[in-house]
């Protein structure tokens, strides 16, 4: 979806650099989340914005770190990578719930990041 | 925490062949979404599933949310070529955390012409 945009698209990079994946949405949206993606694992949370003050650890935060520099601007960083930090990685972005049912989330177009 | 398990991992069929695939949850949802992940693309919503017993039907495709709503399915007929993918279930536990979603493994779907 254009409306989410992520940078870099593809990194290759080595074990114990630091690096950062950007997330942008025109979208508008309030709520954004950070996923890795690795085969027969499904979509892991790693880390979760609801507004620009609002960060949550997701299930599998160890390792990175993110910012939320503005409400369209999502940031997750890897301090140290490590080879098992190979994966695909994507950026979601929602509005807020209503009545019972949550909101779409809408998708980047991954990075594909390997740490060697 | 909450866990979402789907099934099955791979399913291949001929094309003209049904496929369904089944997601459980651990913990009793508030509702369910499904996503379609055409191969080197990303997540792309299909449907919400709100209430217990819901049923749902897009064209070819029939989504089912339990009664318990603690698992869901979707059936595909009569699949086409253009059904090739990797479907994914995710879950919204609710509470405080409403509209964070956990996913299912997903089902990668294979279509043979």
């Amino acid at each position: 979806d254009a409306d989410v945009t992520q940078t870099p698209r593809n990194r290759i990079t080595k074990t114990g650099k630091r690096i950062m994946l950007e997330c942008s949405q025109t979208k508008g949206h309030d709520r954004m989340y950070w996923y890795r993606q690795d085969p027969g694992l499904g979509l892991r949370l790693i880390y979760y914005s609801f507004d620009v003050k609002d960060i949550n650890k997701g299930e599998i935060s160890d390792g990175y770190s993110v910012s939320r520099q503005a409400q369209a601007k999502f940031s997750l960083s890897l301090e140290s990578a490590i080879p098992n930090q190979t994966a695909l990685y994507f950026c979601a972005t929602s509005d807020l719930p209503v009545g019972q049912g949550a909101r779409e989330q809408y998708f980047g177009p991954g990075t594909r990041l390997t740490v060697t | 925490g909450q866990q979402v398990m789907q099934i099955p991992q791979y399913q291949h069929v001929q094309e003209g062949e049904d496929f369904t695939t089944y997601c459980n949850s651990s913990t009793t949802l508030s509702n369910i979404q499904w996503y379609k992940q055409r191969p080197g693309g990303h997540p792309v919503f299909l449907i919400q599933l709100v209430k217990s017993g819901e049923v749902k039907k897009q064209k070819r495709l029939t989504f089912q949310f339990g009664e318990a709503k603690k698992n869901s399915s979707l059936h595909i007929t009569a699949t086409q070529t253009t059904d090739v993918g990797t479907y994914f279930c995710a879950g919204d536990a609710g509470g405080t955390s409403y509209g964070k979603l956990t996913f299912g493994q997903g089902t990668i779907l294979t279509v043979h012409p």
